[in-house]
């Protein structure tokens, strides 16, 4: 049983450039949540998906930064025009039911020359 | 000794020893807290939780004890092995039950254990 993929491991983009981070739930689970993890810092959350709904996205940034989580495929978190600041790691995680235990991938560092 | 330095405090331990790591929770109303061990590179990795009905819980070399008087956690690790250096963060779910469990996250401490 697969655990939480998420791709690309590492991405390197440009000052207004957009990114694109991927997340694969285990299998059977249908939360999805994203965290952004600054160096030496606590994971601090994002936004939380269901299949097709968005159910809290109070830590997300209004401009620029938008999830989906689509009824077929992974859930995507999208930054546009990046910048420097939005140089992170950014953890997915997921959980059979919209309580308890959440299982963590292994991150996507997004790197903005 | 546990120190407090520029970036995440740092617990120093003699292998074998045990440790003792601390964590204050914001949130009165918290109800599930998780403790997870994140190694270098690595996403979280899920410890050990509790829920708030109960002040002390035991896994394999770990136990959680909670005291919602003073809003804190504590992590115990028996005879520490080299294998449990990582930063240790604690979590507490913070979400209401229309919006689901959102996990807000302590700041760490980075366990070394010495040979």
């Amino acid at each position: 049983n697969a655990g939480v993929m998420q791709n690309p491991r590492h991405l390197v983009r440009r000052r207004g450039q957009e990114a694109r981070l991927r997340c694969s739930p285990m299998k059977g689970h249908s939360h999805v949540y994203w965290y952004r993890q600054l160096p030496e810092e606590g994971l601090k959350f994002m936004v939380y998906l269901q299949k097709e709904n968005i159910i809290d996205e109070s830590g997300m940034p209004k401009e620029r930064f938008s999830a989906e989580f689509p009824k077929e495929g992974p859930s995507i978190l999208r930054i546009q025009q990046v910048v420097r600041g939005d140089s992170a790691a950014y953890f997915c995680a997921s959980s059979p039911w919209g309580f308890g235990e959440q299982f963590f991938g292994p991150g996507t560092r997004l790197t903005v020359l | 000794g546990e120190s407090v330095g520029l970036h995440l405090p740092t617990l120093s331990v003699q292998e074998g020893d045990n440790s003792i790591i601390n964590c204050a929770y914001s949130n009165s109303a918290s109800d599930y807290f998780i403790w997870y061990k994140q190694e270098s590179g690595k996403g979280p990795q899920f410890i050990i939780d509790i829920r708030s009905n109960m002040d002390k819980r035991q896994g394999q070399r770990v136990t959680v004890l909670l005291n919602k008087t003073v809003k804190h956690l504590s992590l115990q690790i028996a005879a520490t092995q080299p294998g449990d250096s990582a930063v240790y963060f604690c979590a507490e779910i913070t979400g209401n039950n229309n919006a689901g469990n959102m996990l807000t996250f302590g700041g760490g401490t980075r366990l070394m254990v010495k040979p």
